[in-house]
C-alpha cells in the first residue's frame, strides 16, 4: 500500500523558515517524480513544486521561486520542502504527492502569522 | 498559465440521479502522444484529494465504474451515472501538460 506521511508543519512568524518532510513507503520511491501541492484555508489547490526521480530537475510556481527549495533523499525514501522568507499567503495545508497526481499524503498544516 | 474553469461551482443531486461537471482549459491539454493531461479528483470533507480519473478518461484503480471522464483538447466532463451519498465533496480538475500545473476552482456536490 502506497503511504505518504508529511511532517514539519507548524506556526511560524512572517519572514521565518520551516522544513517539511514526507516519508514514502509501499512503492519504489526512486522511480517517481514527486510534488508538493498546497491548499489555503477554504481555498482551492495550488501546485508548489516538482522534483525528478534523481533530483536533477526541479520546478516551482512563481510565487515561491527563490524562497522554497524542493529536495529528496532516495536512500531514505524522503521528500523535503525547505521554506524560507515565509509570508501570510503561504499559510496552507501542504500535501506530498506521488508523481503529482495519483497518491496524496494527509498533509501538514503551515501557518504563517505573528 | 493555463486557466481551468469548472462549471457548475455547486451541485445538489438526488441519490440515484446522474450528475455532470464541466472543466474547460484556456489551452489545449492534448499532447503529441495523443493523451490529454487532465485529471479529476474528489476531496471528501476533512480528507486529502484522491484521484478518480487520469488522462481525461481513465478510471483510477478502485474507482467505481459509475464515474467516467470524457473530452479532449480544451473541453472535459466528469459524469457520475448514479450519485450515491458517499460521493459528496468537492471535485477538482487539474492539468499537467504545462507548468505550473493548475486546478479548477472546485465543484461542491451535495446530496438533496
Amino acid at each position: 500500500e502506497v503511504q505518504l506521511v508529511e511532517s514539519g508543519g507548524g506556526l511560524v512568524q512572517p519572514g521565518g523558515s520551516l522544513r517539511l518532510s514526507c516519508v514514502a513507503s509501499g512503492f519504489d520511491f526512486s522511480s517517481f517524480w514527486m510534488s508538493w501541492i498546497r491548499q489555503a484555508p477554504g481555498k482551492g489547490l495550488e501546485w508548489v513544486a516538482n522534483i525528478k526521480e534523481d533530483g536533477s530537475e526541479k520546478y516551482y510556481v512563481d510565487s515561491v521561486k527563490g524562497r522554497f527549495i524542493i529536495s529528496r533523499d532516495n536512500a531514505k525514501n524522503s521528500l523535503y520542502l525547505q521554506m524560507g522568507s515565509l509570508r501570510g499567503e503561504d499559510t496552507a495545508v501542504y500535501y506530498c504527492v506521488r508523481g503529482g497526481t495519483d497518491h496524496w499524503g494527509q498533509g501538514t498544516q503551515v501557518t504563517v502569522s505573528s | 498559465d493555463i486557466v481551468m474553469t469548472q462549471t457548475p461551482l455547486s451541485l445538489s443531486v438526488t441519490p440515484g440521479q446522474p450528475a455532470s461537471i464541466s472543466c474547460k482549459s484556456s489551452q489545449s491539454l492534448l499532447y503529441s502522444d495523443g493523451k490529454s493531461y487532465l485529471y479529476w479528483y474528489l476531496q471528501k470533507p476533512g480528507q486529502p484529494p484522491h484521484l478518480l480519473i487520469y488522462e481525461a478518461s481513465n478510471r483510477f484503480s478502485g474507482v467505481p465504474d459509475r464515474f467516467s471522464g470524457s473530452g479532449s483538447g480544451t473541453d472535459f466532463t466528469l459524469k457520475i451515472s448514479r450519485v450515491e451519498a458517499e460521493d459528496v465533496g468537492v471535485y477538482f480538475c487539474m492539468q499537467s501538460i504545462q507548468l505550473p500545473w493548475t486546478f479548477g476552482q472546485g465543484t461542491k456536490v451535495e446530496i438533496k
